[in-house]
């Protein structure tokens, strides 16, 4: 497609389970970001990949998070013995290159809910 | 001191009105600058990008001042349609910083 495609779109999950969540980058784009937001939030920074270099995983809340880039393409955000301050939408874009100065195009976000 | 700022608002002003928002950031190493724009349970989508010459596109002007580290957003002749939560976006090294935004609502 011509955008940023995440899934699932929405996922509702038991406290405790593990959960994959997938973001497919705009076709070209080497950087990826993964953000999250709470209701009624601002975005939070979580993980940025640029192209072979290692990642920022400075905004990681836990050592629950990571994520992978696989084959500088596809990007898998995993959160381990999910909580209920998880849920959230997890925002995913990509940009042609850096943040420095280059347009990033979001996702429509994968929708949590931990119960 | 929170690295990207904003007036949170709410913001309700008449159709046809000029409406100003503000935001102020931290890092003097900052590189650059944006608007985005998030309607309710949306994502974020570019508004426009922040020159240090300043820009206009259509009824929106976007200003930075670097000394002040300072960004403006001005909508003119609202509408409608205008209606949205508008964010702060500061670039400085390797990812982008958003600020909480500051809400809009545009009424007839």
């Amino acid at each position: 497609g011509a955008g940023v495609s995440q899934s699932p779109s929405n996922k509702v999950t038991e406290k405790g389970k593990d959960v994959e969540l997938r973001c497919d980058p705009i076709s070209g784009h080497t950087a990826l970001y993964w953000y999250r937001q709470s209701l009624g939030q601002g975005l939070e920074f979580l993980i940025y990949f640029q192209g072979n270099s290692a990642p920022d995983k400075s905004g990681l809340p836990s050592d629950r998070f990571s994520a992978e880039r696989t084959g500088g393409s596809v990007s898998t955000l995993t959160i381990q013995r999910t909580q209920q301050e998880d849920s959230a939408v997890y925002l995913c874009a990509s940009s042609f290159q850096g943040a420095g100065g280059n347009t990033i195009y979001f996702g429509e976000g994968s929708w949590l809910t931990v119960v | 001191r929170k690295e990207v700022e904003q007036d949170p608002g709410p913001f309700n002003v008449p159709e046809g009105a000029t409406v100003a928002f503000n935001c102020t950031y931290s890092n003097s190493a900052s590189q650059s600058f944006f608007w985005y724009r998030q309607d309710c349970r949306k994502e974020p989508k570019l508004l426009m990008s922040v020159y240090s010459s300043g820009n206009e596109d259509g009824r929106f002007t976007a200003q930075l001042n670097r000394a002040s580290q300072y960004i403006s957003l001005l909508i003119r002749d609202s509408k409608l349609s205008d209606s949205a939560t508008y964010l702060c976006v500061v670039g400085a090294g390797t990812a982008l910083i958003f600020g909480k935004g500051t809400t809009l609502s545009v009424s007839s």
